[in-house]
């Protein structure tokens, strides 16, 4: 079955904490992407691997953002120094068709 | 580059009233065209999909029609439910029918029905 794990699922963090998101797809995919949702508006698209390769990265993805897919499986997304802009729902989501399947996703909230 | 823009919320409709969320989108090339839902509480999910000009995509009684002359995919519903209450987001992917790429999402539209 195609499914998505996201943990955590919530995270409350202080502004200038470090913080790691981690993303598990149920089967293997070549293909996984990073999206971040702010409050009232849709997903938009951070990055995506190729197995351990990352491919592509937007301009939203700033040098504090880092994403990484060590074996090809899971991967995890992190922010250092975070700031209140920070503050989103950061999705994971593996091909499935021409779609995407997306996990629950992971609250973030910057204080 | 590619965009989605879809009629703004939120919109608020009685049970069996007829529902009509605009979307128009910008791509060059072919998209294939999405909506997803957000029900309150839970994860993003697809909707309903159409690969290629003329298609209609349909799903638990929504429908939606691919028009490259106007750029829409309208998303229709002929009687709404209480149970439609959510958030949905038209979108489109930039890669075409062969491959999975990224998704563009528009803002969101949210659906209040009342009983």
């Amino acid at each position: 079955d195609t499914g998505v794990s996201q943990n955590p699922r919530h995270k409350i963090t202080k502004r200038g904490q470090n913080v790691t998101f981690r993303c598990d797809p149920i089967s293997e995919h070549n293909r996984l992407y990073w999206y971040r949702q702010t409050l009232g508006q849709g997903p938009e698209f951070l990055t995506y691997f190729q197995n351990e390769a990352q491919l592509e990265k937007s301009r939203l993805l700033s040098d504090r953002f880092s994403a990484e897919r060590p074996k090809g499986s899971f991967s995890t997304l992190e922010i250092q120094r975070t700031e209140q802009g920070d503050s989103a729902m950061y999705l994971c989501a593996i091909p499935r068709g021409v779609e995407a399947f997306f996990g629950q996703g992971t609250r973030l909230t910057v204080v | 580059g590619d965009s989605v823009t879809q009629m703004e919320g939120p919109v608020t409709l009685s049970e069996e009233a007829f529902l009509t969320i605009n979307c128009t989108y910008t791509a060059t090339g072919y998209p294939s065209l999405f909506w997803y839902v957000q029900y309150p509480g839970e994860g993003l999910q697809l909707l309903l999909k159409a690969t290629k000009a003329d298609d209609k995509g349909s799903n638990k009684g929504f429908e939606a029609t691919y028009r490259k002359e106007t750029t829409s995919f309208h998303l229709e519903k002929g009687s709404v439910q209480v149970s439609d209450s959510a958030v949905y987001f038209c979108a489109l992917s930039d890669g075409g029918y062969s491959s999975a790429s990224k998704i563009i999402f528009g803002s969101g539209t949210r659906l209040s029905i009342r009983p």
